[in-house]
């Protein structure tokens, strides 16, 4: 149980093109889901939290117009990186929470999304 | 603002010994969670272990554990019996409850044959 699913694993794409990455939770309801970026050999850098039906909550200095981030339904989160340019290139990784239940205070994490912006 | 070091960059131990992975940590508050990750090459991150900061007894998941001092707040990882499979990215990080990770830089860790 617990899974988290990421869709695309890899996209490549054009400068100044918008790229949308999905994150759902396969068996659980996620109530907050969390976007983070890892660049090569570094460690993660949480961009967002997001809870279902409300704005998502931006770390210092992530640009809140470039990020779009949605989290609509209780299993799906979007991540938009708006007008994408060769410095957005990285991984990105959702992790998702479902407060309140038994697996509460542990976060499921997606595999991935490499984005490769040409 | 909370801290999470990991002081090891890379760490190499042979197949079948065992090695340690240290974490310190910096905060002011009692009721906290710790956890290390384990990132392969597939990139997938994986909980190894979690501790809860009012628990005394040190967390043990099979081959692993952890040695927990909370008044030093220090969190080391030990994985026994190395296995090749072990070899992966090891990040240590520090979360409030029902709060964000707050992540350790991360330690390499290489199994030799």
């Amino acid at each position: 149980g617990a899974v988290v699913s990421q869709h695309p694993s890899r996209v490549i794409c054009k400068s100044g093109t918008s790229v949308k990455i999905e994150c759902r939770s396969l068996d659980f309801q996620a109530t907050t889901m969390f976007w983070y970026r890892q660049f090569p050999k570094q460690s993660l850098m949480l961009m967002a939290t997001s809870n279902e039906g409300s704005k998502a909550t931006y770390e210092q200095g992530v640009e809140k117009d470039k990020f779009l981030i949605n989290h609509a339904s209780l299993t799906l989160s979007t991540l938009t990186v708006t007008s994408a340019h060769p410095e957005d290139s990285s991984f990105y990784i959702c992790s998702a929470r479902s407060p309140g239940t038994s697996i509460d205070n542990e976060q499921f994490f997606g595999p991935g999304t490499r984005l490769t912006v040409l | 603002a909370q801290t999470v070091t990991q002081s090891q960059p890379e760490m190499s131990v042979q197949e079948a010994e065992t090695v340690t992975l240290s974490c310190t940590y910096d905060t002011s508050e009692s009721d906290y969670y710790l956890f290390w990750y384990k990132q392969p090459p597939s990139r997938q991150m994986i909980l190894v272990i979690r501790q809860e900061a009012y628990k005394q007894q040190n967390a043990t998941e099979n081959r692993f554990s952890v040695n927990f001092q909370k008044a030093a707040k220090s969190f080391s990882l030990k994985i026994s019996d190395s296995q090749l499979g072990d070899a992966a990215m090891y990040f240590c990080a520090w979360a409030l409850p029902a709060q964000k990770l707050v992540f350790g830089q991360g330690t390499r860790l290489t199994i030799n044959p």
